[in-house]
């Protein structure tokens, strides 16, 4: 069937320093791959996507790339701030949606 | 500008009350969802619909129930059967198709009194 693994959080980091979430996923098929953020009290937002294998999605410093050959999305930010502070949701959409159990950033200055 | 608009935000139920969350899209998006998030938690799909006039149990279903008379709109009412729904409830919709994301409001807090 299909899925979504993430690493379990919380990851802590200090400003500035690179962001790596690692996702991995399982599927029949070649699905779509996203990433959404939801910082407290709010709605899930889409961060970025990839459609296809090879495909970098990129989106306020984060980026993420689709990597078939290691079912992988791994989440990326160079420099983190103190405002990327939120919880990160992995997903995937094959004939229907697949989310990871969330990974919570804390960015401390 | 187009999107999901949930209400309301914030919801109280008393014991063996039925209540009736809102939501409404204007994205024109065919397939609409519900999930639940309990604290700390993931999303647990609770309904879905890709079709007016049409929807599907997702994952935790009992205790819930659902309608899909309009395209814009997809009400989720939490019955009395449903013995704890204090959680955060949350819609989305997209346009169905693998290549798509899902769009989410901004979510209701439901809480027994």
């Amino acid at each position: 069937g299909n899925s979504v693994t993430q690493m379990e959080g919380p990851v802590t980091l200090s400003e500035e320093a690179f962001l790596t979430i690692n996702c991995t996923y399982t599927a029949t098929g070649y699905p779509s791959l996203f990433w959404y953020v939801q910082y407290p009290g709010e709605g899930l937002q889409l961060l970025l996507k990839a459609t296809k294998a090879d495909d970098k999605g990129s989106n306020k410093g984060f980026e993420a790339t689709y990597r078939k050959e290691t079912t992988s999305f791994h989440l990326e930010k160079g420099s983190v701030q103190v405002s990327d502070s939120a919880v990160y949701f992995c997903a995937l959409n094959f004939n229907k949606f697949y989310f990871g159990s969330g990974t919570k950033l804390n960015v401390k200055p | 500008d187009g999107g999901i608009t949930q209400s309301p935000k914030y919801l109280f139920r008393k014991e063996g009350q039925n209540v009736t969350l809102s939501c409404e899209q204007n994205l024109n998006h065919d397939a609409m969802y519900w999930y639940r998030q309990d604290p700390g938690q993931g999303l647990r799909l609770i309904y879905y619909s890709q079709i007016v006039n049409d929807f599907q149990k997702g994952d935790i279903a009992e205790g819930y129930s659902v309608s899909r008379e309009k395209k814009e709109s997809f009400p989720l009412t939490v019955t009395s059967a449903q013995k704890n729904p204090t959680a955060f409830y949350l819609c989305a919709s997209s346009l169905g198709q693998n290549n798509q994301p899902q769009h989410f409001g901004d979510g209701t807090r439901l809480s027994i009194l």
